[in-house]
């Protein structure tokens, strides 16, 4: 079975800093990954997703992830982060394309002014 | 386009009582998920459905817990006889429509069950 890390639960930022946010997984076989964003009181919203190709992977608002085999990490990246960047971000693994989600247990962004 | 609605978004039962939650997914959609996110936590997966057919339920926590889509579109997920710890929020996801490679699933607002 696959299991899936985020090593922090909460990330503090300044407004125009730099965020990494780190995941970790486990498994057995090829996984597909994805990282999605959660804000108050909405579902999920993805933000970018790895199948196949280029190990660097861009998403929607100036997010980026880097799939790294041999670490077997997928951390999430943005080089200058806004206030409206505030929410919950969840890592996810999946054996298939269109399979289940096994998520990691999130890592709350908050951004100060 | 409409997204995945989802159906009370907040409800409060007494222990004891049965629920039933709904999902409507995005037209056309064939795979449905439905997810139960604990506070403070990450979703899990609990049942996938592929049109009608229940394909996985492995993630069920209890035979309390049944869910349909006897269509093929709206699901509902229901908790007979609910307990304290069914407290959390019910995620409903779709995706997949025939001959789109993409498989990003579109998640609704969720449903908040509160048992007390």
């Amino acid at each position: 079975a696959q299991s899936v890390t985020q090593l922090d639960s909460q990330v503090p930022v300044f407004e125009e800093a730099p965020v990494e946010l780190r995941c970790n997984y486990s498994s057995s076989v090829s996984v597909y990954l994805f990282w999605y964003v959660q804000y108050p009181n909405q579902g999920l919203q993805l933000l970018l997703k790895y199948l196949s190709g280029s190990t660097l992977v861009k998403g929607i608002n100036g997010f980026e992830a880097e799939f790294n085999k041999s670490q077997t990490s997928f951390h999430l990246r943005k080089p200058s982060v806004h206030i409206s960047d505030t929410a919950e971000y969840f890592c996810a693994v999946s054996l298939d394309a269109g399979n289940m989600l096994t998520f990691g247990g999130g890592t709350r962004l908050m951004v100060k002014p | 386009g409409a997204g995945v609605s989802q159906s009370p978004r907040y409800k409060v039962a007494k222990r004891g009582q049965d629920v039933a939650l709904r999902c409507d997914p995005i037209s056309g959609h064939v795979s449905l998920f439905w997810y139960q996110q604990a506070l403070g936590q990450g979703p899990e997966f609990l049942t996938y459905f592929q049109n009608e057919a229940q394909l996985d339920k492995s993630g069920l926590p209890s035979d309390r817990f049944f869910a349909e889509r006897p269509e093929g579109s709206v699901s509902t997920l229901k908790i007979q006889r609910t307990q304290q710890e069914d407290s959390a929020v019910y995620l409903c996801a779709s995706s997949f429509i025939q001959g789109d490679s993409s498989y990003e699933q579109y998640f609704g607002p969720g449903t908040r069950l509160t048992v007390t």
